[in-house]
């Protein structure tokens, strides 16, 4: 299984970053997937996750500026956020939630290499 | 939420020495769900442990995790010099601030 980040490097103030994880050797219909963000430097994020299904949660501490939806048919999940400012500069990453005998954990294997998104006018 | 603390902030050792990373959590929580990985620069964090003491696929036995408690503890038995990297502990959507393990 393998997972690559696609989208815009730089985006600016008050825009929408719109990010993209194009999945191959798995179906996403049947999993969770997730996306993390690391700013330079500093330590790991949990953004989100989304369920092939279109079911998504996601962490309270970005203020509802966050949207995730699934593409089955493109084998595709994407992440959009709204109102990007500089802290929003950072590595994004997907990542795929695995189950462990038939239960789905948080645990999360495999990642895409990441995305530098840029944040600047 | 749970707050995960990472002990030490960094550990300087050499190789072939034993590593001993700490992770407390806030309060009790699922070991099924606590997991560890390695990151190096540049690269993605990669899944070392899972369940708090499962290795994933491809990881060295010298690689170990368990628990005590609300301790998790992720051992490297004897360091290798491709294991100098950053490791981070998590359980559902927190994760540890990490441990630096760099070259004494």
């Amino acid at each position: 299984v393998q997972l690559q980040e696609s989208g815009p490097g730089l985006v600016k103030p008050s825009e929408t970053l719109s990010l993209t994880c194009t999945v191959s050797g798995d179906s996403i219909s049947n999993s969770y997937w997730t996306w993390i963000r690391q700013p330079a430097g500093q330590g790991l994020q949990w953004i989100g996750r989304i369920h092939g299904s279109g079911r998504s949660k996601y962490n309270s501490s970005l203020r509802g500026r966050v949207t995730m939806s699934a593409d089955t048919s493109k084998s595709q999940f994407s992440l959009k956020l709204t109102s990007v400012t500089a802290a929003d500069t950072a590595v994004y990453y997907c990542a795929r939630e695995i189950t462990i005998f038939g239960v789905v954990t948080p645990t999360l294997d495999p990642w895409g290499q990441g995305i530098l998104v840029t944040v600047s006018s | 939420d749970i707050v995960l603390t990472q002990s030490p902030g960094t550990l300087s050792l050499s190789p072939g020495e034993r590593a001993t990373l700490s992770c407390r959590a806030s309060h009790s929580v699922s070991s099924n769900y606590l997991a560890w990985y390695q990151q190096k620069p540049g690269q993605a964090p990669r899944l070392l442990i899972y369940g708090a003491s499962s290795r994933a696929t491809g990881i060295p036995d010298r690689f170990s995790g368990s628990q005590s408690g609300t301790d998790f503890t992720l051992t490297i038995s004897s360091l290798e010099p491709e294991d100098f990297a950053v490791y981070y502990c998590q359980q559902y959507e927190d994760f540890g601030q990490g441990t630096r393990l760099e070259i004494k």
